[in-house]
């Protein structure tokens, strides 16, 4: 079991905006920025959003995340078909790190999008 | 251009061991902590292991820890993870990630930015 709560799937139709949802607690998305990565089967994941709300060059602007409190969520609108795809969000656990340099790095369970 | 190539994954008996390498190539490798990440069937990404930029830290998933090893050989430019002691709910595809940083006024944050495409390994009889 994830310590970042994702819904296992959404769908939309082309052209739609859907929204992951991805939740936690103050240990983690409440004390820490949240990240967002794409992910095909077969092929490296990919990194979508970075501090909450930035994309990385070359992500195209109908990507968008944004966070509140212990939650967080990614838009995509204007749904396309090779947006069909496994979507992760990520931060840092700070009541997991112990004795650690870093925090833990937590993964939500995943969302796959598909297109209807 | 900044790249990450897995190898070394394979079907092995429990209790048998694997190593994984995975090669970087457009960056100081040297100056980045590196990650292995793993997918098991169906599941979700979860971390496994991690080193830091000269190879004197590494820290472990419970899940793993006395059974598998997180090395890096700077010169080759390359990361790897010796996996010993097997088991079947080792399956899964294994991903090495680099840890970047930035800096928000003077905020230092650091995440996974880049990504190999990944290596299978399957345990099993």
């Amino acid at each position: 079991q994830s310590v970042l709560t994702q819904p296992p799937s959404v769908s939309g139709t082309p052209g739609q905006r859907v929204t992951i949802s991805c939740s936690g607690s103050g240990s983690n998305i409440g004390n820490n920025y949240v990240f967002w990565y794409q992910h095909l089967p077969g092929t490296a994941p990919k990194l979508l959003i970075y501090r909450n709300s930035q994309r990385p060059s070359g992500v195209p602007d109908r990507f968008s995340g944004s966070k509140s409190g212990t939650s967080a969520s990614l838009a995509i609108s204007g749904l396309r078909s090779d947006d069909e795809a496994d979507y992760y969000c990520a931060t840092w656990d700070d009541s997991l790190s112990g004795p650690r340099e870093l925090g833990i790095w937590v993964f939500g369970g995943g969302t796959k999008v598909t297109v209807l | 251009e900044v790249h990450l190539v897995e190898s070394g994954g394979g079907l092995v008996q429990p209790g048998g061991s694997l190593r994984l390498s995975c090669e970087a190539s457009g960056f100081t490798f040297s100056s980045y902590w590196m990650y292995w990440v793993r997918q098991a069937p169906g599941k979700g990404l979860v971390w496994v292991a991690r080193i830091n930029n000269d190879g004197k830290t590494t820290d472990y998933a419970d899940s793993v820890k006395g059974r598998f090893t997180i090395s890096r050989d700077s010169a080759k430019n390359t990361l790897y993870l010796q996996m010993d002691s097997l088991r079947a709910e080792d399956t899964a595809v294994y991903f090495c990630t680099r840890l970047t940083f930035g800096n928000y006024y003077g905020d230092y944050y650091y995440y996974m930015d880049v990504w190999g495409k990944g290596t299978t390994v399957t345990v099993s009889s």
